[in-house]
């Protein structure tokens, strides 16, 4: 199946620090999403993107779909405590089966006050 | 705010006997998934289903493991036997249409002893 690669794996940052992280595929991909997922809990949507160049923000975050539709990244600005979670991004390309969404491995981010 | 339900939360059981898990999606999305998401993993697609059809199982262990949307509404995914390696969340999610953004439920804790 289709790979995503999502960097940095964890990161630890001082509260109001900026964080970016990134995902790439080995395929173009049409849409891109960010979630945001807590301890036992399902993920919850972020940002989604349609197309590539967008540049599409939601309060501190702002994610962007690359030129080459094989990544996408997520930038935090000013991290608080509750930013504290594992983003994972997704990308949907086309199948035999049709549309699909592949996840990445998932970045964990720790802030501390 | 609508939102996709799941049931039960939390399951124990033991191996070789019968799981069932329930998903109710926001209303309206005609395409609903389910997903199996290993501690320190991505979520991976098991099936996924437009309207009663399934579109997609390739991912789905058909030796055990069953999916049904009989109405095209609520769903349910069952394992029959289970396994000491099926341990993991189930997570059921929704869109619009395929290719539309995804939005999750809290998901199924399984821990099989």
């Amino acid at each position: 199946g289709q790979q995503l690669n999502q960097s940095p794996q964890s990161m630890f940052i001082q509260e109001g620090e900026d964080v970016s992280m990134n995902c790439t595929s080995s395929s173009i991909f049409n849409t891109w999403l960010w979630y945001k997922q807590d301890p036992g809990e399902g993920p919850v949507l972020l940002i989604a993107l349609y197309k590539a160049g967008e540049l599409t923000s939601n309060g501190r975050l702002t994610a962007q779909f690359g030129i080459t539709r094989k990544d996408s990244f997520l930038n935090i600005s000013a991290s608080i405590p509750s930013d504290v979670g594992i983003y994972f991004c997704a990308g949907q390309g086309y199948t035999n089966t049709g549309n699909q969404f592949y996840f990445g491995t998932g970045t964990s981010l720790t802030v501390i006050p | 705010e609508a939102e996709v339900a799941q049931s039960p939360r939390y399951k124990i059981t033991e191996k070789s006997q019968a799981v069932a898990f329930w998903c109710d999606p926001i209303s309206g999305h005609a395409t609903l998934y389910w997903y199996r998401q290993i501690l320190g993993q991505g979520p991976e697609l098991l099936v996924q289903f437009q309207d009663e059809s399934v579109v997609d199982d390739s991912q789905l262990p058909k030796d055990r493991f069953s999916a049904e949307r009989l109405k095209g509404v609520d769903s349910t995914l069952k394992i029959q036997p289970a396994e000491l390696g099926d341990s993991a969340m189930y997570l059921c999610a929704s869109s619009r249409g395929q290719g539309n953004e995804q939005f999750f439920g809290p998901g199924t804790r399984l821990t099989v002893l």
